[in-house]
């Protein structure tokens, strides 16, 4: 079976540029969420999708970061414009229909901003 | 939110038995003890998660102390392919999941 599956895998891009990062979660998981990490803050919570509605996006840095799913098979993170803070690996999850049941992540996006 | 603490880091020879330890001292009646694992360059990996009772899988196997407050992440026999940072992470329904430092494991051959 096919896992959670992120692309890119790498993205390097100039500051003030769009970024758009895309996750497919595995088929049949109501739930996904979008994580970030990085040396200095380790691994961060995003925001959580359930059913496709976003429910928690507290952990959103600031408005130049949106996230979307359409439907249940596809979920984007956008940020624009970029800053070189943003340069992180960013990780893609989901999990059978709540938060609370195990979660399987996707290999994550590595983003560059220069 | 209930915290864990782990060590930074610990070192195990190949094919001898691992036990990772954390402790939660503030855990609640309803927080489930998780453990995830992230070997190098890819996402965290479940392992194991437990409420009260020991549980074991075929990956690993998690003691619980019996008041709660503390847990241990048993590897039987690590292999190189163990090495990794290892989360032991508290939830309970409502809440996410809160990823701390984690124990950096490294298997010597």
């Amino acid at each position: 079976d096919a896992g959670v599956i992120q692309s890119p895998r790498h993205e390097v891009t100039e500051m003030g540029q769009e970024v758009t990062l895309r996750c497919k979660p595995i088929s049949g998981h109501n739930s996904l969420f979008w994580y970030r990490q990085t040396m200095m803050r380790g691994l961060e919570l995003l925001i959580y999708f359930n059913n496709n509605v976003p429910i928690d996006d507290s952990g959103m840095p600031e408005d130049r970061f949106s996230a979307k799913m359409p439907n249940a098979s596809f979920s984007t993170l956008k940020i624009q414009p970029s800053e070189p803070r943003d340069s992180a690996v960013y990780f893609c999850a989901s999990s059978l229909s709540r938060e609370t049941d195990t979660q399987y992540f996707g290999p994550g996006t590595r983003l560059t901003v220069l | 939110d209930a915290k864990t603490t782990q060590p930074n880091s610990m070192e195990s020879n190949e094919e001898e038995p691992v036990h990772l330890p954390c402790n939660h001292s503030t855990i609640s009646g309803t927080d489930y003890i998780h453990w995830y694992r992230q070997l190098p360059s890819q996402g965290p990996e479940y392992v194991i998660h437990g409420l009260t009772s020991n549980v074991n899988n075929r990956m690993a196997s998690l003691a619980i102390a019996e008041d709660r407050k503390s847990s241990t992440l048993i590897l039987h026999r690590a292999t190189l392919r163990d090495a990794a940072v290892y989360y032991c992470i508290l939830q309970n329904a409502g809440n996410m999941l809160t990823f701390g430092g984690g124990t950096r494991l490294m298997v010597k051959p």
